[in-house]
Parts: C-alpha cells; sequence; structure tokens
C-alpha cells in the first residue's frame, strides 16, 4: 500500500533554530506539494513541484522557507530562522494524474 | 474573492442519516477538477472523491457521491447512511486546469459530528 512518508512527524524547536522536514513521495508521482495547514488560515499552499522543478512558491515567504526535491524520491522544506508563527502542521503531497493527490501523514511543528 | 466556499462551520446528523455538505467554487477556467478530502482527529488528509467539470456522470464512491450543478456551481459531498465514523472535517478543493497547473486550492473545512 504506497503511502507519501513525512519525517519527523512532531518537532518542537526554539526560535531562530533551523527546521528541516522531509518528504518521500509516492514512487511514480511526478507531482509534489508543500501545504501548511493553522486554524487560522486553514490549508495553504506553499510550493509544488512536478518532476522536480519548482512550479510555484508564491505561497511561501521567501525570506526563511525554502524547498527543493535533491532528486525524485526526496522533497526537503526549510525554515531558518524559525519563528513562533511557523508552528503549524506540515503536509506533503504527491500525485501522478490530475484528478488525485495523496497527502502524508503531517508534521506537526512547534517553534518555541 | 473566494475561490470555494463551504458554508457549514459545523454539522451535527443523526446516525444513519444522510449529509449534504455543501461546497460552492469560484472559477472562468472552463476547464477543472473538483475533490472532497476527509480530515479525522488523528489528522491525516483522507482523499474521497474527485468530479472533473467535464464528467457527464456525478462522481460516487462507495457511500460518497458528488452532486455537482455546475451551472450553480456547486459541489455537494452526500455521504449516505452515516457512521460514527464518518466524524471529521471535510474539506472541498478545486484545480483549476488553466495552464496546465496543478495546484488545489481547499476550502475552509465543515466539521460534521454523526451523533449515535
Amino acid at each position: 500500500d504506497a503511502r507519501v512518508t513525512q519525517t519527523p512527524r512532531h518537532k518542537v524547536t526554539e526560535m531562530g533554530q533551523e527546521v528541516t522536514m522531509r518528504c518521500q513521495p509516492i514512487l511514480g508521482h511526478n507531482t509534489v506539494f508543500w501545504y501548511r495547514q493553522t486554524m487560522m488560515q486553514g490549508l495553504e499552499l506553499l510550493a509544488y513541484f512536478r518532476n522536480r522543478a519548482p512550479l510555484d512558491d508564491s505561497g511561501m515567504p521567501k525570506d526563511r522557507f525554502s524547498a527543493e526535491m535533491p532528486d525524485a524520491t526526496l522533497a526537503t522544506l526549510k525554515i531558518q530562522p524559525s519563528e513562533p508563527r511557523d508552528s503549524a502542521v506540515y503536509f506533503c503531497a504527491s500525485g501522478k494524474n490530475y484528478n488525485e493527490q495523496f497527502f502524508g501523514p503531517g508534521t506537526r511543528l512547534t517553534v518555541l | 474573492a473566494q475561490k470555494i466556499t463551504q458554508t457549514q462551520p459545523g454539522m451535527f446528523v443523526q446516525e444513519k442519516e444522510a449529509v449534504t455538505l455543501d461546497c460552492t467554487y469560484d472559477t472562468s477556467d472552463p476547464s477543472y477538477g473538483l475533490f472532497w478530502y476527509k480530515q479525522p482527529s488523528s489528522g491525516e488528509m483522507i482523499f474521497l472523491i474527485y468530479q472533473g467539470s467535464y464528467d457527464q456522470q456525478n462522481a460516487t464512491e462507495g457511500r460518497y457521491s458528488l452532486n455537482f450543478q455546475k451551472a450553480r456551481k456547486s459541489a455537494n459531498l452526500v455521504i449516505s447512511a452515516s457512521q460514527l465514523g464518518d466524524s471529521a472535517m471535510y474539506f472541498c478543493a478545486m484545480r483549476e486546469e488553466q495552464g496546465r497547473d496543478d495546484k488545489i486550492i481547499f476550502g475552509k473545512g465543515t466539521r460534521l459530528h454523526i451523533l449515535p
């Protein structure tokens, strides 16, 4: 049963520290998405890739966030430096066809 | 303007009754897709059903069906014979296909409570 995996599942860090979240998309999927979910804003698209190329990262604060896909099996989302307002659940999702998008379990980030 | 509107922040429904969760959308793109996701308290996002704008039939998946009314720009989710395990947050989402974009925009969600 193929699934999107994300690590870590939970992360608590102090303000100013670097945070790296990792995602392994489902094998064969060519699109990868990063979302952030908060109570106030709901689900926000941060960035997405098709065939490892970044297509849109307009939802991402550029000064501190960066998203990359070093290879087809790994996507990363980095925050440096982290701030308390970055506390949220970060989801990765992948898809192969236009009518599907499968989510990972999420990384719950708490920045103190 | 919001692309996806879910007007019901919360709903309470008796077990075994049918449930309709409302979703309206806004797009000028003639080609688009509509999704529904379920998010239980465990936090995962579970894909439920998809409807393409050119699909002739309403999508169905088991107890889930999508009541697609294109002229009214609505894509309501219908859950038949509700179960306690259906209690969760439900999100409607849309993908606009102009420019071969893969972005999916989500609504704010509806929290469904199934009562025993």
